[in-house]
Parts: structure tokens; C-alpha cells; sequence
């Protein structure tokens, strides 16, 4: 299958910084990325929807200010958490879906820690 | 919306055959999807099944559909300590976000 890879895979940052995760389709062009939330032991809760050139659509609940979500190119969506707070940590995973295909290829997920 | 829901654990001894339900409320969900994740990983697509199908198989996974009843199962036979992991039912459309079930931890027990 395709390949989508997440990066970085885990990161810890101070209260109040900012982080960018990428996630990035390897061997397709992807004209939608989705990016998922999942608290432990929970499941994925959708963040926002997000088509090439286009600007995101988010879920309700999420902050667009405070996740800010790019998606300049058809191989490249970045999920930046500003200010980040500790009720932030959590595991952020991204999935890729190509304009034709059915399914939507999952990155490996990054865990974010904030200290 | 979409509600997907599917049992939270699942016991198996290993060499046994595990079943995993699930089960969604939209009937105009088209694929439907089975996901693997193991600990502190993404997501794995296993398998998925057109709704317009009843069954399908690939290896040792067979995914089973009851579109009246919106029931979905996925079998996994020959169940090894490798399979313990969370399974994740989805459902969706087109161009629309899936819609993840809760996730099933399968613990395998050699």
C-alpha cells in the first residue's frame, strides 16, 4: 500500500513553545489529509479535514488558532500546536487519501509530550 | 451522524479463532474498514469491504457483513501472540473523514 510517513515520532517540549509535525505521502499525491487526536486508550477523534490549496476544516471543539494546519502541497500537510500546554499531550496521527483511491493510509503517529 | 461501536476487549488463547463485532448506524457508509494498531504505533489497514459485499477473505482474516443489520466482524483464525494488538472498525464515504469504533484490545494468550 501507500506510504505516509509522520515525523517526528515523538516530542517533548516545554509549556508555551510551539511544535510542527509533518506528515508526508511518500508515493502518492494526497488532495486530502485528515489529522486524528487519541487520548490513552481512547479512539481517534477527528481534528480536521484538510484539502490541497485549501484552507482546513475543523472539527468542533478544536482551535484552529492553536492547531494550525497547512496543507501547501499535494504531498505535505504540517500540524502546528501553538503555545502547547501540558492538557495537549497526546498522540496526533495524520492519514493520506489520493483523489481516486477508497482508503486513507495512516502515518505512524507522533506522541507529543508537553512539560 | 456516523456511530460506530464495537466491543472493548477480547480474550483469545492462542491457535483459537478470534471475532471482533462491530457495529454503525449510517447505512450510506460505503467501505468499511478494519485497522490494527499496536503500542505507541499508527494505524494499520488490515482489510476493508465494500458495502455492496457480504464477505471477504484474505488469509487468515474474513470480514463478514450484515448490511440490513449494519454488523460487521472481522475473524482472524489461527489467532498467534502477534495479533495482540487494538482493532479499530471505521466507517465511510467518499471523500469524508472515517469514523472511528472505540477499538477492540484483542490479548492473545500463549
Amino acid at each position: 500500500g501507500a506510504v505516509v510517513s509522520q515525523h517526528p515520532s515523538w516530542v517533548i517540549c516545554k509549556s508555551g513553545t510551539s511544535v510542527k509535525i509533518e506528515c508526508r505521502s511518500l508515493d502518492f499525491q494526497a488532495t486530502t489529509m485528515f489529522w486524528y487526536r487519541q487520548f490513552p486508550k481512547q479512539s481517534l477523534m477527528l481534528m480536521a479535514t484538510s484539502n490541497e490549496g485549501s484552507k482546513a476544516t475543523y472539527e468542533q471543539g478544536v482551535e484552529k488558532d492553536k492547531f494550525l494546519i497547512n496543507h501547501a502541497s499535494l504531498t505535505l500537510s504540517t500540524l502546528t500546536v501553538t503555545s502547547a500546554h501540558p492538557e495537549d499531550s497526546s498522540f496526533y496521527i495524520c492519514s493520506a487519501r489520493g483523489r481516486w483511491d477508497t482508503e486513507a493510509f495512516f502515518g505512524q503517529g507522533t506522541r507529543l509530550t508537553v512539560v | 451522524g456516523e456511530d460506530v461501536e464495537q466491543s472493548l476487549f477480547l480474550s483469545v488463547r492462542e491457535g483459537d479463532s478470534s471475532v471482533i463485532n462491530c457495529t454503525y448506524t449510517d447505512s450510506s457508509s460505503t467501505y468499511l474498514y478494519w485497522y490494527k494498531q499496536e503500542p505507541g504505533a499508527g494505524l494499520q489497514l488490515l482489510t476493508y469491504i465494500f458495502s455492496n459485499m457480504d464477505m471477504k477473505q484474505d488469509q487468515r482474516l474474513t470480514v463478514l457483513l450484515n448490511k440490513k443489520d449494519k454488523h460487521l466482524s472481522l475473524r482472524i483464525a489461527d489467532t498467534q501472540t502477534g495479533d495482540s494488538a487494538i482493532y479499530f472498525c471505521a466507517a465511510g464515504s467518499g471523500n469524508t473523514p472515517l469514523v472511528f469504533g472505540k477499538g477492540t484490545r484483542l490479548s492473545v494468550i500463549a
